[in-house]
């Protein structure tokens, strides 16, 4: 299966900073990878499609970038609701699988 | 708008056997191109996907699951089910059902999730 890898684990971020989260697939996904924020307590909500579309309802500072094995997800002005943890996924092979994830934090 | 709603026992004793519901509204369970999953989530680590069900039955599953695994669907009660077999301490995590309305590709509708523990 492949394996996602996500870095760093916890991001330290003022509010209005923006931030740049990485993750990394072992072999190749093409352009499909999908970016979940999970809240505490809540189930995973879909932000980024295709690697870079937005899914209904995302802010425009979300935005996603990269193909192959390397992408990175951009918050360009951190909000309150943004402090969250943020999953990438694959979906060009079975099974699907999602990376560790990366936390968010307020500094 | 479509909600999913997981149901079923929180406790199940190591060897037995998870059995979970997901109640779909606001949708309908037939309707073509959406697969139903299943996916877990161990305390404080990631999310595994366990598997999916389309609406005539076929089903695909993680092979890390696949001998304990057996999920079905009810056209009639709009609902899809999980089975998982000889439950151990290890499954041990919070279950969710969810829709992918893109073949099984991403995941844009989730049910609140069902805390599951194994314990004796």
């Amino acid at each position: 299966e492949i394996v996602m890898t996500q870095s760093p684990a916890t991001l330290s971020v003022s509010p209005g900073e923006g931030v740049t989260l990485s993750c990394g697939a072992s072999r190749s996904v093409y352009n499909n990878l999908a970016w979940y924020q999970q809240k505490p307590g809540q189930a995973p909500r879909l932000l980024i499609y295709g690697a870079s579309t937005r899914a209904t309802d995302i802010p425009a500072r979300f935005s996603g970038s990269g193909s192959g094995t390397e992408f990175t997800l951009t918050i360009s002005s951190l909000q309150s609701e943004d402090f969250a943890i943020y999953y990438c996924q694959q979906y060009n092979n079975w099974p699907r699988t999602f990376g560790l994830g990366t936390k968010v934090e307020i500094k | 708008q479509m909600q999913l709603q997981e149901s079923g026992l929180g406790l199940v004793k190591p060897s037995q056997t998870l059995s979970l519901i997901c109640t779909v509204s606001g949708g309908s369970v037939d309707r073509g191109g959406h697969y139903w999953s299943w996916i877990r989530q161990h305390p404080e680590k990631g999310l595994e996907w366990l598997g999916y069900i389309y609406y005539t039955g076929n089903t695909n599953y993680n092979p890390t699951f696949e001998s304990r695994l057996s999920m079905s669907v009810d056209r009639s009660t709009n609902t899809f089910s999980l089975e998982l077999t000889l439950m151990t301490a290890a499954d041990t995590a919070t279950y969710y059902c969810a829709r992918s309305p893109l073949g099984g590709r991403t995941y844009d509708s989730w049910g609140q999730g069902i805390q599951v523990f194994v314990s004796s």
